[in-house]
């Protein structure tokens, strides 16, 4: 079942702004992941988190991860157009591999 | 890196034929596969895991007589989507595992997907 929850579902920012994504989760995780998805296509690891890490930075993302909370943000700085995609995290438990998504956020950076 | 392939990437059937999806690793050897489906707008559900050289590993909810796996070597797994009707209709993805380390989820990687239109 799907137990990621993702919020918001659709952001519209402008190229230049900082685009901030939030996911929650429902059960215990051993990593979570972030994945981007242009319209039609596969899917494009963007970044992971194991659950005793609390931020990663790769590039011009930043992730963040409470598990407390069960949650994980993902950041994205300085937009551009090319970012325009849908951003699904997804979390692992102790079966590695088998990855639970969530509902992901369609992001669109206008020119 | 490691790349996965799929094919075809699209494919429009008629009511009540079988579709075959290949998802080939082609650097690496995978002895796990997952399927994934997705519908318009919508996240990825995971509907079977392939173990090569064993019987798939279904989701609960999925028909495994609707969708045959089968996963005969290390770089390769078929999605075989039988009598396929429109509601099947749907965006099917594959991952390949690369590696037997604990940290194996830093080494799943995913095919291109494929988009079925059955009409």
């Amino acid at each position: 079942s799907q137990q990621g929850e993702e919020d918001p579902q659709a952001l519209s920012i402008q190229e230049g702004e900082n685009a901030t994504m939030n996911c929650s989760y429902k059960t215990s995780i051993n990593n979570l992941q972030w994945y981007r998805q242009n319209s039609g296509r596969g899917l494009v690891h963007l970044i992971l988190i194991r659950s005793n890490e609390r931020e990663k930075h790769s590039g011009r993302l930043r992730v963040t991860l409470d598990t407390s909370k069960k949650s994980s943000s993902l950041l994205i700085t300085a937009s551009r157009a090319a970012d325009t995609a849908s951003y699904f995290c997804a979390t692992a438990g102790t079966s590695y591999g088998k990855l639970t998504f969530g509902q992901g956020t369609i992001l669109t950076v206008h020119p | 890196g490691a790349v996965v392939s799929q094919h075809p990437s699209r494919v429009i059937c008629k009511s009540g034929t079988s579709v075959k999806i290949e998802c080939r690793s082609l650097d690496f050897q995978a002895t796990t596969m997952f399927w994934y489906r997705q519908f318009p707008k919508q996240s990825l559900m995971l509907m079977a895991t392939s173990n090569e050289g064993s019987k798939a590993t279904y989701e609960q909810g999925v028909e495994k007589d609707k969708f045959l796996i089968n996963h005969a070597s290390l770089t390769l797994s078929t999605l075989t989507v039988t009598s396929a009707h429109p509601e099947d209709s749907s965006f099917y993805i594959c991952s390949a595992e690369a590696g037997t380390s604990e940290a194996t989820n830093e080494k799943l990687f995913f095919g291109s997907g494929t988009q079925l239109s059955v009409l």
